[in-house]
């Protein structure tokens, strides 16, 4: 157990329609960030938070949006889904922005299927 | 082009090789090198990094760094079944009061017993 915390584990649902993925960093971690992992693009990072505040945008659909609470747990909205969302999508969390070498905590994903 | 580059594979090995992976890439301002590791249905995690160019040994597992060649490699030794998995390299630089991490596509190793 990585100490970060991913729900669901799966998600299958139609398109159009949307879904909420959550996300409880590490115990101490403030930062948060979400990415994608689909078999042709590998990782892509797609938003970032720090104790509350987004901090950095990647690769992001308009579509989806993000948020960090008061607790630092961290959700992210994925609306109008499409075919081509069908991925995995991880939360990792870092005790501060900079970590240098330290890398991030990932949790274990959400394998989302939209049919 | 991609900022950085990793053969996909997949790789496969019998028990007890050498086994080499390596990436390219192409901004000279990453700082840190890192290499993940990420079994089956988990998420990422780190194995080791290095600071500029140079090596890194960790028990079985060495990472190298060449920045004047932009290359990155990782060498794992005495493989062993439970090695097998897909491994990410991952790099990192200061932007704007944030670091920027980009990774590889990763190369699935599977270590044949």
């Amino acid at each position: 157990d990585s100490g970060v915390t991913q729900t669901p584990k799966h998600l299958i649902t139609a398109t159009g329609q949307r879904v909420t993925l959550r996300c409880s960093p590490r115990s101490g971690d403030l930062s948060v960030y979400w990415y994608q992992q689909s078999l042709d693009q590998g990782l892509q990072f797609l938003i970032q938070y720090y104790n509350g505040e987004e901090r950095a945008k990647g690769n992001i659909l308009e579509r989806f949006s993000a948020q960090q609470f008061p607790d630092l747990h961290s959700e992210l909205n994925l609306s109008s889904l499409e075919l081509g969302d069908s991925a995995l999508y991880f939360c990792a969390s870092s005790p501060s922005l900079i970590t240098g070498g330290y890398g991030y905590t990932f949790g274990s994903g959400t394998r989302l299927t939209v049919v | 082009q991609k900022e950085v580059e990793q053969d996909p594979g997949p790789l496969s090995v019998p028990e007890g090789a050498i086994v080499s992976l390596n990436c390219t890439y192409s901004n000279s301002a990453f700082q840190y090198f890192m290499w993940y590791r990420q079994y089956s249905r988990k998420g990422p995690e780190l194995l080791m990094y290095t600071y500029s160019s140079g090596n890194k040994e960790d028990g079985r597992f060495t990472a190298q760094v060449d920045k004047s060649s932009k290359y990155i490699s990782l060498f794992i030794r005495d493989s062993q079944p439970s090695d097998s998995a897909t491994y990410l390299c991952a790099m990192s630089l200061n932007s704007g009061g944030y670091q920027k991490v980009t990774f590889g596509t990763g190369t699935k190793l599977q270590v044949i017993p």
